[in-house]
């Protein structure tokens, strides 16, 4: 079956490094994804990590990728309190000829200066 | 172009009236999408176009609701006999066929009272 499990609660202080952790279950997903959901907005694509790397960097984030464990996280450097929001992570499942994506239920994440 | 809009933003409603929702994607794309979001939950699949085509429908998609691509450009999503259960923000995401990015509209949230 197809389903995404993340914590649901991160709290860190400005300054530090977060991690947020994920696990899916679909081993054909082709590509994984973390977007941003701040509050009355829409989601914002953060980055996403082909299933075939095991990590991919772009600025202050860090995607690491397990495909054996089915883990994905990611990585915020230098958090900041502009950085609070939910972050969803997400799997592709490709149907017959697009792709629907598979989301968690999101980790809230508290940035405290 | 300045992304995906929807439309209207917010819908107040009361439980047995028909809503329809818009969505306009990036005017380049030739895939939409409609996924469903409530409370504390990530976005849901509902259904997927590729141009006019609907190719795609998540068993979530009752037969109270049907969506549209009449000209392969914006789409409607019509929910009819509305019931508490359908409060939700209904998100619209647009992308390039061959491209992994799905680009998510502000959403419109709905309330059936």
């Amino acid at each position: 079956g197809e389903d995404v499990e993340q914590s649901l609660f991160l709290s860190v202080r400005e300054g530090d490094s977060s991690v947020i952790n994920c696990t899916y279950t679909d081993s054909s997903s082709t590509y994984l994804y973390w977007y941003k959901q701040e509050p009355g907005a829409g989601l914002q694509l953060l980055t996403y990590i082909f299933s075939n790397m095991d990590m991919k960097q772009d600025q202050r984030l860090t995607v690491l990728l397990n495909k054996k464990d089915k883990h994905l996280s990611l990585r915020i450097a230098d958090t900041q309190t502009g950085d609070s929001a939910i972050y969803f992570c997400a799997e592709s499942i490709r149907g017959q000829a697009g792709t629907a994506l598979i989301f968690g239920k999101g980790t809230t994440l508290s940035v405290s200066s | 172009d300045t992304g995906v809009s929807q439309d209207p933003r917010h819908k107040i409603t009361k439980r047995g009236q028909n809503v329809t929702f818009r969505c306009d994607p990036i005017s380049e794309h030739n895939r939409l999408y409609w996924y469903r979001q409530t409370l504390g939950q990530g976005p849901e699949f509902l259904t997927y176009f590729q141009n006019e085509a609907q190719l795609e429908k998540s068993r979530l998609l009752s037969d109270r609701f049907s969506a549209e691509r009449p000209k392969g450009s914006f789409s409607t999503l019509e929910i009819q006999r509305t019931e508490q259960g359908d409060s939700a923000m209904y998100l619209c995401a647009s992308s390039w066929e061959g491209d992994n990015e799905q680009f998510f509209g502000p959403g419109t949230r709905l309330t059936v009272l």
